[in-house]
This record gives C-alpha cells, sequence and structure tokens, in this order.
C-alpha cells in the first residue's frame, strides 16, 4: 500500500516562511497525484485549503500555495500567523487516495 | 449553504454493530463523491472509501476493506459507514467529507462535523 509521507512537526517565526513536504513511496508526485492539503485546529473538523497541487479555495489566505518541489507536493505558508498554528495534512491519489502522516506546524 | 451534517456520538460494546450517517444539503447529492476517514485519538486522518452516490461506485482503501461497508441512500441524501462486529480498536472519530473528480481538478470540501464512536466493554 502506498505510503505518504510528511515532516512529523515545523517550527515558524510570526512573519517567517515554511514549506511542508508530502512524499510518495511510489516515486515522485506529479500533477496526476491530484495532490490536495488540509488545515486541522484541536477539537476541530480538517478545512481544505489547497486541491490539485496548486488551486486554492475561495477562503485560502493569499500566504498559502501549493505547488511540487523536488518530487514532492509541497504547501508553502508565507508571512505565517499565528492563528495558522495547526496540523497539516496532504492527500494525494495514487490508485485511490491516501493521506500523509501530517505536519504539526508550531508558530513561535 | 453546502453542508455534510453526520449523526451523533454512539457508545458501543465489542461485537456490537453500528451504522453512523452524513447527510448532505444545499447541492445536487447525487453528483458528488462521500468520502469517509478516521482519526484515532491524537493521531493523524486515515482515508478510508469513497462512494459515488449516484451509482454507487464504491472504493475502499486496502486497510479497510472489508472491516467496513460504505453505502448511500441517495433518495435521502445520506452516506453511511457501518460496522458489523465493533472492536475496542474501531474507537476513534470519524468524519465524512464531498469530493469532486473532475478531468483536472479533484477536491474535497466541505467536511462533516465529525462522528465520536466509542467502543468500550
Amino acid at each position: 500500500q502506498t505510503v505518504v509521507t510528511q515532516e512529523p512537526s515545523l517550527t515558524v517565526s510570526p512573519g517567517g516562511t515554511v514549506t511542508l513536504t508530502c512524499a510518495s513511496s511510489t516515486g515522485a508526485v506529479g500533477i496526476g497525484y491530484y495532490a490536495n492539503w488540509f488545515q486541522q485546529k484541536p477539537g476541530q473538523a480538517p478545512r481544505a485549503l489547497i486541491y490539485s497541487t496548486n488551486n486554492t479555495h475561495s477562503w485560502t489566505p493569499a500566504r498559502f500555495s501549493g505547488s511540487l518541489l523536488g518530487g514532492k507536493a509541497a504547501l508553502t505558508l508565507s508571512d505565517v500567523q499565528p492563528e495558522d498554528e495547526a496540523d497539516y495534512y496532504c492527500l494525494l491519489d495514487y490508485a485511490g487516495w491516501v493521506f500523509g502522516g501530517g505536519t504539526k506546524l508550531t508558530v513561535l | 449553504e453546502v453542508q455534510l451534517v453526520q449523526s451523533g456520538p454512539e457508545v458501543k460494546e465489542p461485537g456490537e454493530s453500528l451504522r453512523i450517517s452524513c447527510k448532505g444539503s444545499g447541492y445536487s447529492f447525487s453528483r458528488y463523491w462521500i468520502g469517509w476517514a478516521r482519526q484515532m485519538p491524537g493521531r493523524g486522518l486515515e482515508w478510508m472509501g469513497i462512494i459515488y452516490p449516484d451509482d454507487s461506485d464504491t472504493r475502499y482503501s486496502p486497510s479497510f476493506q472489508g472491516q467496513v461497508t460504505i453505502s448511500v441512500d441517495k433518495s435521502i441524501s445520506t452516506a453511511y459507514l457501518q460496522w458489523n462486529t465493533l472492536k475496542a480498536s474501531d474507537s476513534a472519530m470519524f468524519y465524512c467529507v464531498r469530493g469532486f473528480s473532475g478531468y483536472n481538478s479533484r477536491w474535497f470540501d466541505p467536511w462533516g462535523q465529525g462522528t465520536l464512536v466509542t467502543v468500550s466493554s
């Protein structure tokens, strides 16, 4: 079964920039993996941020962007705000959808 | 407003059966996929499977194939997640989510509020 790997945890300072990545055990992640990114805060349901690699929803803050980077899907947060502290999950479609293990982002 | 409303929390004993629900409103229910995800306490999201209400096309993650049943009643815009024999290890929060699959676009939104299932003797 496909394994999707994310950084377990990252720390960023307010106003800084951080990139979260999402790798697949099947090989390089491409646009055909339709990477989706979700944010989840404690006690809440996940919220969609990015779909199909680099597309934002109407509610996605402009500081969030998606891309492909070095064979991985990537989520970049620019000008990080304290409220961005959350868990972030990628979801890839490779013969079926698979979540990454999630990245706990700390804003400190 | 597009929304998915899930059934309430459940407390069950091992060996019992259970069906939880996810009701869609504010959109054409039959034309969007409904996915299910599990989140065990303090852990990450796990994809369980997905169903297309219009024709009940269902696809399970290998980890959940044979462990749960996903179904739908499009006449009442409701999807279901069912267990025949619960185990303590089935205790978790379960989320449903609406999905769209197009030629070059696939997205998921909104999510249901979650259903907490507790299995304990």
